[in-house]
């Protein structure tokens, strides 16, 4: 089982509509998570971190399922500019911090 | 304030050859790790540079190297070049080793043939 697991999508979703994909992770260990957004061809930027139950900023909304291993990425009132990649990452916390990032998610919203 | 700098941003090589590729940190960071990212997967881990020392290394072999100056600015070195070794690398800083505040720099896009 890898480390860090998302669906690769793409999520095709229509403007405006609400999207949510999940992200499972291996160690149970893991304290905190993030969300990375990458566009085609760029460097990841950090959207949300998660260090408990879940965190929202705006459209989006991250939430934590300790008991089951995963976290979940919502976007509501999806905008064109979402379309991007967005990265599952779990920094190992016993291993100077080293991130571990998931394969991606791709998200293309259409008008 | 000067972001996670990489250089240069393309770069073709032949199999066989040796490349290196350069990074600074954003100012007030002193912790450098090196991510190769293949297309289409997310980035993995290389190795992390702390105290000019390599502190944590991914499952890579030693064909990839690095380097960091007490300036902080490193350097990973990939000898033996392999097609395999065709990806976007991306450095990215921190403070203080173990730390968060990860900001990347926009990656060195390599292409081996």
């Amino acid at each position: 089982r890898k480390e860090v697991e998302q669906d690769p999508g793409p999520f095709n979703v229509p403007e405006g509509a609400t999207v949510a994909f999940n992200c499972t992770y291996s160690n149970s260990a893991s304290q905190s998570f993030f969300w990375y957004r990458q566009d085609c061809r760029k460097e990841p930027k950090l959207l949300m971190s998660v260090y408990s139950s879940g965190n929202e900023d705006g459209r989006f909304t991250a939430q934590l399922n300790r008991a089951s291993q995963y976290i979940s990425l919502l976007i509501r009132d999806s905008k064109l500019s979402d379309s991007a990649t967005y990265l599952c990452v779990v920094p190992a916390k016993a291993a100077g911090n080293k991130l571990t990032f998931g394969g991606g998610t791709r998200v293309l919203v259409k008008p | 304030d000067a972001g996670v700098t990489q250089s240069p941003t393309h770069l073709i090589k032949t199999r066989g050859q040796q490349v290196t590729l350069r990074c600074s940190p954003k100012s007030g960071h002193d912790t450098v790790s090196w991510y190769q990212q293949a297309l289409g997967q997310g980035p993995q881990f290389i190795f992390q540079y702390y105290e000019e020392e390599e502190r944590q290394r991914g499952n890579f072999p030693d064909r990839f190297s690095g380097h960091q100056f007490p300036n902080y600015s490193s350097e990973l070195n990939v000898n033996a070049l392999l097609l395999g070794d065709s990806a976007l690398y991306l450095c990215a800083s921190s403070l203080g080793g173990p730390g968060y505040g990860y900001t990347f720099g926009s990656g060195t896009r390599l292409t081996v043939v």
